[in-house]
Parts: C-alpha cells; structure tokens; sequence
C-alpha cells in the first residue's frame, strides 16, 4: 500500500528553468510533509517542509505548495541550477507517528 | 564534523552469514531510525528507537536485531543473510516529537 507517490521517476529541465517536482499521497492523517534530495552514494538531505496547516512554504529557490483537498504537494526550484541534480523524495508523516512515509523518488536532471 | 555516521559504507557477505552495521549521530538526538532502500529505491522504515527504547519495528523478519547501547548509537545485526536483504541501510535521528530526520550516508550490502 503506497501512501506517497511520486509519479514521474525522472524529470529534465534546462539551467535556469522552473523545476516543479509533484507527489501524492492517499493518507488524509498526514499533516506534515517534507523534501530530501539524495545525490549519489549519499544519505537524503532534508530540504524543505510544510505542515498541514499552511499552503506554502518558501526557502530561497525552494518552495513547496500544499493542496490538501487533493492530496497533492509539489516542490518548485527557481531557477533551477546543475547541482540541483538528484533524486528528490517526496515524504509524510502526522503526529505522534515519529516516521517517515517516503515516495519512490524523482530524478530530476538539469542540463546546462 | 560528520552528524549521522555508518560503518561499513559497503558490505559484500555470502547467503547465511551474520554480520553488523553501525550507527552514530552526534546531533544530540534522543531518537534513531533504520531504513531499508530496496530495489525498487523505496525507503522503508525498519526500526525507531527512542532512548534506548524500540518504539517501531516494522514487521521485519526476526533474522534482523537492533540495538541502542545509548542515545547516540544504533546498530543493526542481521543473522542469515538471505538475497533478498541486499539493499542500503541508512541510519536517521531526530528530536522526539520533530518531525524532521537526518540521515547518515548509507551502507550499502550485497550478498551474494
């Protein structure tokens, strides 16, 4: 049972572009939601986050939107830049759970 | 200063044998995690512990035994390694009652 889902498993954008990452998620319980970005043969970094109770959250080029109607966030890098490429994973959780639920990950290339 | 730290970064093991990752984080943390990243790149929780205590264990087989000998330390044994157990194990930490979890930089296990 996915929980998160990050449908798209790869994305490339030019240097300076918008990157716009989505991911979905089915558990109307989470109320917390948050970014990594992983490079290779690395731990996940966090990057950004968002509670439940706000829309948006911004962070320099890094914004994340929150649709919880839909059930849907996405992560929008502007402008994105070539060491913005990684995979990013998209997780949830709520509270008291003290865990991560993860999506699959995105690869999101950046070509100059 | 490295936060959350694993040895060994990669294991190669034969089907059936025993062997140990190890987990630090000098972060201050009072909670720490396994995670399994499969096949697939899904990341999975494993197990949490919180002060020493196991709070979550994930349904994993009993072949796979934690253990916190303090806040700052958490291992991971896994008797009878099968095929199916190659993966990266990252190791995370974070503040009980935080949402947000650091990783460390995985350890990579292949048995063959």
């Amino acid at each position: 049972d996915q929980q998160v889902k990050q449908n798209s498993p790869s994305l490339s954008v030019q240097e300076g572009r918008i990157s716009i990452l989505n991911c979905d998620y089915t558990n109307s319980m989470f109320d917390y939601f948050l970014w990594y970005k992983k490079y290779p043969a690395e731990g996940p970094t966090f990057l950004i986050s968002i509670s439940s109770i706000k829309d948006k959250n911004e962070d320099g080029r890094f914004t994340v939107f929150l649709n919880k109607s839909a059930k849907h966030l996405s992560l929008h890098i502007v402008p994105s830049q070539p060491g913005d490429s990684a995979v990013y994973f998209c997780a949830a959780s709520f509270q008291g759970a003290q865990k991560l639920v993860f999506g699959q990950g995105t690869r999101l290339t950046i070509n100059p | 200063d490295t936060a959350v730290s694993q040895t060994p970064k990669y294991l190669v093991t034969q089907m059936g044998n025993d062997k140990s990752i190890k987990c630090e984080q000098n972060l201050g943390h009072d909670t720490m995690y396994w995670y399994k990243q499969d096949s697939k790149k899904f990341l999975k929780i494993m197990f949490s512990y919180n002060n020493k205590e196991l709070i979550i264990n994930e349904t994993v087989p009993n072949r796979f035994s934690p253990k916190s000998p303090d806040k700052a330390h958490l291992n991971l044994h896994i008797n009878s390694l099968e095929l199916g157990d190659s993966a990266v194990y990252f190791c995370a930490s974070t503040n009980h009652g935080e949402e947000t979890q650091y990783f460390g930089p995985g350890t990579r296990l292949l048995v063959l």
